[in-house]
């Protein structure tokens, strides 16, 4: 299977627990985009890398969140001290750069539940 | 705030009628726009997208661009019970994977 790998794929823990979830990209991808989805809602834009640079993170990202792909293939998502409101699907997404129409394939998705 | 607006549905549609599935947008910035479907518990699919107003037709499905009303919208011919899914809109304003979706249009394709 050539396409994007998350893991965990369910993920439940208690409140004020760190996690942290894995996401290895199509290979040949230099883009990693992280994304966010609760239930009844579309996908919500966290963070991306171009290689291992983190070129954009969004305002609403609390610092508690914390991604890396320190070798431009594997990028992990760390939420510390996590948060009832942190309960949500974390969708990893690749892409090769370039031009209008960038088609990010997607992951299957980590579900987080946080009691 | 940029948005993406769609109607949340369910849009209900018999066997090989034409769903038409629509979606506004707020920030004159977005320049392409992109049409995702999601079966339930499972990842957005990239079928279309489109970044020039007009039509853009691939097989049974057509987008269509209108920047002067902020309008895009969806056609998906001859509809199959296969189609039932959820349909997100989604803009970018530059050339990356950084897209404004919307909270999708839920469609059943009835037999």
């Amino acid at each position: 299977d050539t396409g994007v790998s998350q893991n965990p794929r369910h993920k439940i823990t208690k409140r004020g627990q760190n996690v942290t979830f894995r996401c290895d990209p199509i290979s040949e991808h230099n883009r990693l985009y992280w994304y966010r989805q609760t239930l009844g809602q579309g996908p919500e834009f966290l963070t991306y890398f171009q290689n291992e640079a983190q070129l954009e993170k969004s305002r609403l990202l609390s610092d508690r969140f914390s991604a890396e792909r320190p070798k431009g293939s594997f990028s992990t998502l760390e939420i510390q001290r996590t948060e009832q409101g942190d309960s949500a699907m974390y969708l990893c997404a690749s892409s090769t750069a370039g031009g209008a129409g960038e088609k990010l394939f997607f992951g299957s998705g980590t579900q987080l539940s946080v009691l | 705030q940029k948005e993406v607006e769609q109607n949340s549905g369910p849009l209900s549609v018999p066997e090989g009628a034409i769903a038409s599935l629509n979606c506004t947008y707020s920030d004159r910035g977005s320049q392409s726009f992109f049409w995702y479907r999601q079966y339930s518990g499972k990842s957005p699919e990239l079928i279309m997208f489109i970044y020039s107003n007009g039509d853009k037709e691939d097989g049974r499905f057509t987008a269509q661009l209108n920047k002067a009303s902020q309008y895009v919208s969806l056609l998906i011919r001859d509809s199959q019970p296969s189609d039932s899914a959820t349909y997100l809109c989604a803009g970018s304003s530059g050339n990356t994977g950084k897209l404004i979706f919307g909270q999708g249009t839920t469609l059943q394709v009835k037999p």
